[in-house]
């Protein structure tokens, strides 16, 4: 049974340009949520999607955006990409939107130059 | 919003027994979950609390005191594996329904010989 999936596992982009991340969650699951991760602190929630709406967001701009397909994964968006958005990008996966236990793929390392 | 504070940094012997702290400021609170990070790897879940008491999962405890806002993370019969970044995150309620974890800046547990 595969795990939480993400692709690419690396990307550098240049200032200004727009990105697309893919993550395919764990057999089963419905419920995909994304997340930041800046070098040395913990995870920040972007937002969470279910039945391919955005449920909840956090605090991050309108840059980010996602979508979730019928087969349940899904994909963030980043446009106009700023320097200050270079991280790690984690997606974690979920049985239910309310699940305790969240199954986080190994990210995408995002380098902005 | 949703705020934690836990240690930035622990040392402990191999074999020893560690407590990482955990506070937690809430409007609202489902329960408080702890991840385990490797450098460059996944965030992987160990436990979940709702209610107040212990929960035990082979050499890690979990405890919640919700009236105090506190928890900690027990990790008994240290081994040089358990060096590793340790999470502390808070299931809240929002407007949406959905609920995506917020997590605090992580405790770097440093194990020696």
């Amino acid at each position: 049974d595969a795990g939480v999936t993400q692709s690419p596992t690396h990307l550098i982009k240049t200032r200004g340009q727009q990105v697309t991340l893919r993550c395919s969650p764990k057999s089963g699951h419905d419920t995909v949520s994304w997340y930041q991760q800046a070098l040395g602190q913990g995870p920040q929630f972007i937002f969470q999607y279910y039945e391919e709406e955005e449920r909840q967001r956090g605090n991050f701009p309108d840059r980010f955006s996602g979508h979730q397909f019928p087969n349940y994964s899904s994909e963030l968006n980043v446009n106009a990409l700023l320097l200050g958005d270079s991280a790690l990008y984690l997606c974690a996966s979920s049985l239910e939107r309310v699940s305790a236990e969240a199954f986080f793929g190994q990210g995408t390392r995002l380098t902005v130059v | 919003g949703q705020s934690l504070e836990q240690p930035s940094e622990v040392t402990a012997v191999e074999g020893a027994i560690v407590q990482i702290n955990c506070t937690y400021q809430t409007s609202g609170f489902y329960g408080l979950s702890w991840y385990q990070q490797h450098d460059g790897g996944a965030p992987t879940f160990l436990s979940y609390n709702a209610l107040d008491g212990l929960e035990e999962t082979g050499r890690f405890s979990s405890f919640l005191s919700r009236s105090d806002s506190y928890g900690y993370l027990l990790l008994q019969e240290l081994q040089m594996k358990d060096s590793a970044s340790y999470f502390c995150a808070v299931r809240a309620p929002s407007g949406g329904g959905a609920d995506g974890l917020t997590f605090g800046k992580g405790t770097h547990l440093i194990i020696q010989p």
